[in-house]
């Protein structure tokens, strides 16, 4: 069965640095996907980075970057030169790529960052 | 183009009660799913529907059914509600279900049921 962990339950971070995210899964598939969503206090989920198990590449957007390493099984979120609107949830979740897995998406536990100024 | 709508926003149902919650995916996308959020539990996934059809179920009791419409519109029903129910309901609608590729969800506002 898929698992994702999130072994920081909360952390703060000083305005204007840098911030990593941990977050390692477990999945016998080969083919997979790595999400990170961001969740502020009204609720909504917002989509920040997408890793393919197939991508060679860290995937990257914007400010946010994925440290995605295979064998280790990690999938790491950095968030460069973090701002006051950063302070939310935040999720790492996985979706296998089977077709019978369909949209089904497994979340950690989720971090929350508080940004200081 | 407008986000992913759910209605209502908030509720408050006394035990026993039945529940109904809406979701109207983002024009043109056919794939909903819905999950329950609690801070015992976390994010659950609930159920998936896709042209009408329930495509994927997750772990939880009968009382919990969905359904979806021609319009992709979807609707989940919690029956004899319980304490427990308590939670924010998140819908998300995609495309199409399935696959590899950076396929991002949209996700609702959610619903925040509360039961007393």
């Amino acid at each position: 069965a898929q698992k994702i962990t999130q072994t920081q339950p909360g952390m703060f971070v000083q305005e204007k640095e840098a911030v990593t995210l941990d977050c390692t899964y477990d999945t016998s598939d080969q083919s997979y996907g790595l999400f990170w969503y961001k969740q502020p206090s009204s609720g909504e989920m917002i989509f920040l980075i997408y890793q393919g198990s197939y991508d060679e590449q860290n995937a990257t957007e914007g400010r946010y970057s994925l440290n995605f390493q295979k064998a280790r099984k990690s999938a790491n979120l950095v968030i460069s030169a973090s701002q006051l609107g950063d302070s939310a949830m935040y999720f790492c979740a996985m979706r296998e790529g089977s077709k019978a897995a369909g949209n089904k998406l497994t979340f950690g536990g989720g971090t929350r960052v508080l940004v200081k100024p | 183009k407008a986000g992913v709508t759910q209605t209502p926003r908030y509720l408050i149902k006394t035990r026993g009660q039945q529940v109904t919650l809406s979701c109207s995916p983002i024009s043109g996308h056919r794939s909903v799913s819905w999950y329950q959020q609690t801070p015992g539990q976390g994010l659950q996934f609930l159920f998936e529907y896709f042209s009408e059809t329930q495509r994927n179920k997750g772990n939880f009791p009968g009382r919990f059914s969905g359904r979806q419409f021609s319009n992709s519109r979807s609707e989940m029903n919690v029956s004899t509600l319980e304490l427990g129910d308590s939670a924010l309901y998140l819908c998300a609608s995609s495309l199409r279900p399935g696959g590899t590729g950076a396929q991002s969800y949209t996700f609702g506002s959610g619903t925040r049921l509360t039961v007393v």
